[in-house]
């Protein structure tokens, strides 16, 4: 069974600038997550989709957004870039049945110069 | 404002010893808790979780403890191995369908 694959694995932006983040979950998994992971904030959490609506969002401004697709598989997407979103940005998919069975993507490293 | 804090950034534990990782909350909602382990270049995958209604639960050589009443809970490994070496993250979510919120880490080194 394929894992949770994102793309692209690294990216180069300057700031102003847009980015769009791809994520494809495990077949038959429903819940999209997106974490942002920073040496010092750790991991957290942007938003989760499941079955193409927007079920929890976290504390993240409104140039964050997140979409889901039919064949479930979401994109995010960060307008007007700034120096403090280069990080590393993590999918996560799920059956939509809690976070114990939840599967992480191995993310997408975002360097904003 | 943290609301699931790891104090320690890192630990060092000899081979076949115990590993403990502690893990402090302030949300007195959150009912549902879980440590994640991650490797370099990999994404968390998920270690074990407890709900609120336990005090203990174990998965062979992993147990958590939750202690309510002091908002703490703690990942137990016997015995160390050395592929244990990685950065555990302890989380929190107020049910299982809401959003979870992460600990920054702990980075555990296995000695030889």
């Amino acid at each position: 069974k394929a894992g949770v694959t994102q793309t692209p694995r690294y990216l180069i932006k300057t700031r102003g600038q847009q980015v769009t983040l791809s994520c494809s979950p495990i077949s038959g998994h429903r819940s999209v997550s997106w974490y942002q992971q920073t040496p010092g904030q750790g991991l957290q959490f942007l938003f989760e989709y499941f079955s193409e609506t927007q079920r929890n969002k976290g504390n993240f401004p409104g140039r964050f957004s997140g979409r889901q697709f039919s064949n479930s598989r979401s994109e995010m997407n960060v307008s007007t870039l700034e120096l403090g979103d280069s990080a590393l940005y993590l999918c996560a998919s799920s059956p939509g049945t809690g976070p114990d069975t939840q599967y992480f993507g191995p993310g997408t490293r975002l360097t904003v110069l | 404002d943290q609301q699931v804090k790891q104090n320690s950034p890192s630990l060092s534990v000899q081979e076949g010893r115990i590993s403990i990782l502690n893990c402090d909350y302030t949300n007195s909602m959150f009912d549902y808790f879980l440590w994640y382990k991650k490797y370099p270049a990999e994404g968390p995958t998920f270690l074990i979780s407890i709900s609120s209604i336990k005090d203990k639960n174990e998965d062979g050589r992993f147990t958590v403890f939750l202690n309510k009443s002091a908002k703490h809970l703690s990942l137990h490994i016997v015995p160390s191995q050395p592929g244990d070496s990685a950065v555990y993250f302890c989380a929190a979510s107020a049910s299982r369908d809401d959003k979870i919120i992460f600990g920054k880490g702990t980075r555990l080194h296995i000695l030889p």
